[in-house]
């Protein structure tokens, strides 16, 4: 496609509920990463693939958060016994190395309740 | 660690006129820093960045920031501002490994 594609775009969930957030990325891109973004603050990195390979998986706040790539493209975000601070507007970019090429997503906004 | 500090967390100003948004960043190692815009609902659009070379960066829709190491600053600016440059905007550092660190972000609200 000719941009990121995040879906859904909106997500309520009950507290201890699983999520399962899409990121479809620019196709050929390489590099595809995950970022946090909550009310009023700037993104924070949750991961980071280089194809399916998970290179970098620092950011994840507790081990209720999973990603995966296994095909090198789709990327799902998995967040498991929701809490109320996991809500947030999830962000996907991709690029197709590592130059800072960078294309972010619209995000999937996250609401715990 | 890298981080950024963005002075201004609201910026109103009026249409036509000049705005800086003001950027620093600490680092223990060369740097890459870049300017995002975001506007309701959307995603993160790259404005400019430095990687190398000359200090003063030129971007997209008007944009200009310059890198100064001494001050550790990259401030972005525009001379004449449009009500369309109402949005967030982010200033982002990274030290090489891909990963970007953002700043809180500066509100900037262009009124008639």
């Amino acid at each position: 496609g000719a941009g990121v594609s995040q879906s859904p775009r909106y997500k309520v969930a009950k507290r201890g509920q699983d999520v399962a957030l899409r990121c479809d990325p620019i196709s050929g891109h390489v590099s595809l990463f995950w970022y946090q973004q909550a009310l009023g603050q700037g993104p924070e990195f949750l991961t980071y693939f280089q194809n399916e390979a998970q290179l970098d998986k620092s950011g994840l706040p507790s081990d209720r958060f999973f990603a995966e790539r296994p095909e090198g493209s789709v990327s799902t975000l998995k967040i498991q016994r929701t809490q109320q601070e996991d809500s947030a507007v999830y962000l996907c970019a991709s690029g197709p190395g590592n130059n800072y090429g960078y294309t972010f997503g619209s995000g999937t906004r996250l609401t715990v309740v | 660690a890298q981080s950024v500090t963005q002075l201004d967390s609201q910026v109103p100003v009026f249409e036509e006129a000049p705005v800086e948004l003001r950027c620093n960043y600490s680092s223990s190692v060369s740097v890459y820093l870049f300017w995002y815009v975001q506007y309701p609902n959307q995603g993160l659009q790259l404005l400019l960045k430095y990687l190398s070379g000359s200090t003063l960066v030129k971007g997209i829709n008007g944009f200009e920031a310059e890198f100064n190491k001494s001050q550790t600053s990259f401030h972005l600016r525009k001379p004449s501002v449009h009500i369309s440059d109402t949005a967030e905007y982010f200033c982002a550092v990274s030290g090489g490994d891909y990963k970007l660190s953002f700043g809180a972000g500066t509100t900037v609200t262009v009124r008639a």
